[in-house]
This record gives C-alpha cells, sequence and structure tokens, in this order.
C-alpha cells in the first residue's frame, strides 16, 4: 500500500520569507500526488496535482511543487509567504486498488505566519 | 471541477442516535467517497459509495455504524449510527471522475459533529 510522510506537524514562518512544506510518498508505480489547503472550519481545497507531466507543478495562490522520483519527494513551496496562507496543508497519493482510486493522505502540517 | 454541498455543516448530538449527513453534486461523478477528519488528524477514508450498490467499507468500519446510500450518480448520504463521543468528527464527502484519468478527489465542507 501507499504511503505519504508530512514532515513537521507544524511549521512557522514569517510573513514575506519562503515556505517549505515536505513531503515523501512510498509507491511502487508512478504516483498521482496532490497537495491540498484546510482553512480553519472549511473543507479541503485542491492546490496543485501531478499526473506524470512537468516535474515542477505550479497551482494556486503562488504555490509550487517539484516531484522528485529519485528522493520520492513532492515539496511545496511558495517564495513569498501571505497572512492568508496560514492553514493545515495535506499531501497525498493516489492509489488504484480493483479498479478504484483511493487517496491516501499524509497527517497534515499547520502554517502558521508570523506578522 | 464540481460543486459538492454537504448538509448539515454542523450539528450537536446526543449520545445513542443517530445522525444523516447528504452529500449533493452539481453534476454527475462516477465516484462518491466518505472520510473522517477527527479532532487535529488527518483524513481517514470510510467507504466508497457506490452507486446502485452496497458501499465498499475500508478496515476499521462497518456498515452497521456507518451505513450509505447512493441512490443516483449525484446524491449520497452516510449516517452516524449509534452515536458516542468518539464519534465527534468532521465528516467529508468527496467526489471524482474515473473518466478524467486525473485520479483528483474534490471535497464538500464537511459536517462538523459534536456527541455529547
Amino acid at each position: 500500500a501507499q504511503s505519504v510522510t508530512q514532515l513537521g506537524s507544524h511549521v512557522s514562518v514569517s510573513e514575506g520569507a519562503l515556505v517549505l512544506l515536505r513531503c515523501n510518498y512510498s509507491s511502487s508505480v508512478p504516483p498521482y500526488l496532490f497537495w491540498y489547503v484546510q482553512y480553519p472550519n472549511q473543507g479541503l481545497q485542491l492546490l496543485l496535482k501531478y499526473t506524470s507531466a512537468a516535474t515542477l507543478v505550479k497551482g494556486i495562490n503562488g504555490f509550487e511543487a517539484e516531484f522528485k522520483k529519485s528522493e520520492t519527494s513532492f515539496h511545496l513551496t511558495k517564495p513569498s509567504a501571505h497572512m492568508s496562507d496560514a492553514a493545515e496543508y495535506f499531501c497525498a497519493v493516489s492509489e488504484s486498488i480493483q479498479g478504484a482510486q483511493k487517496l491516501v493522505f499524509g497527517q497534515g502540517t499547520r502554517l502558521t505566519i508570523n506578522p | 471541477s464540481a460543486v459538492i454541498s454537504q448538509k448539515p455543516s454542523r450539528d450537536i448530538c446526543q449520545r445513542g442516535t443517530s445522525l444523516t449527513i447528504q452529500c449533493q453534486v452539481d453534476s454527475q461523478v462516477t465516484m462518491m467517497f466518505w472520510y473522517r477528519q477527527q479532532p487535529g488528524q488527518s483524513l481517514t477514508l470510510i467507504a466508497t459509495a457506490n452507486q446502485g450498490s452496497e458501499a465498499t467499507y475500508e478496515s476499521g468500519f462497518v456498515i452497521d455504524k456507518f451505513p450509505i446510500s447512493r441512490p443516483n450518480l449525484t446524491f449520497s448520504t452516510l449516517t452516524v449510527s449509534n452515536m458516542s463521543p468518539e464519534d465527534s468528527s468532521i465528516y467529508l464527502c468527496s467526489v471524482g471522475n474515473l473518466m478524467t484519468g486525473t485520479h483528483i478527489q474534490y471535497f464538500g465542507a464537511g459536517t462538523r459533529l459534536s456527541v455529547l
């Protein structure tokens, strides 16, 4: 079974600083990888996805992620943090089991932005 | 992307009672899923809702506790039965479409359940 590990349950950065949220996955086949964001009292919103096209993926709100097969990583970055980026971020991998597609989520990283 | 409506958005229930959560999508989708997010934790898949047949449950979840219906391609319900305080969680509906081949799932806003 596939799995996802997010390093750091809490990350705190200053406004304007670089945001780096780490995600490593395990998969025996080329994966589908996703980053979702959850703002307080809301559902999950898709930030970006990797589906075996370009290894550098650009998403919404200035976020991007790079797929590195050799490192089995899919880290999320943003050059300059904004106060509105404060939220919970989830990395997920999709696996197909008997024709059904399932998402397996990491434990999440809570991002705090300091003024 | 799909627009997903979940009802209710939140509820406070007494132990021993049941709550049915509805998930409505604005377009036909091939896949619908139900997740649980316990306080401060990540999402765990409860089951895949299958149109016209019994849901497929993940390990640790059973139909008697979480009966699911999916009468058509745009609607599903999840019932949390005989609730206890341990059932206090956020329950989320998601949808996907096999036709796109992208494995993307879109989520509703969730139902925040507190059991007293």
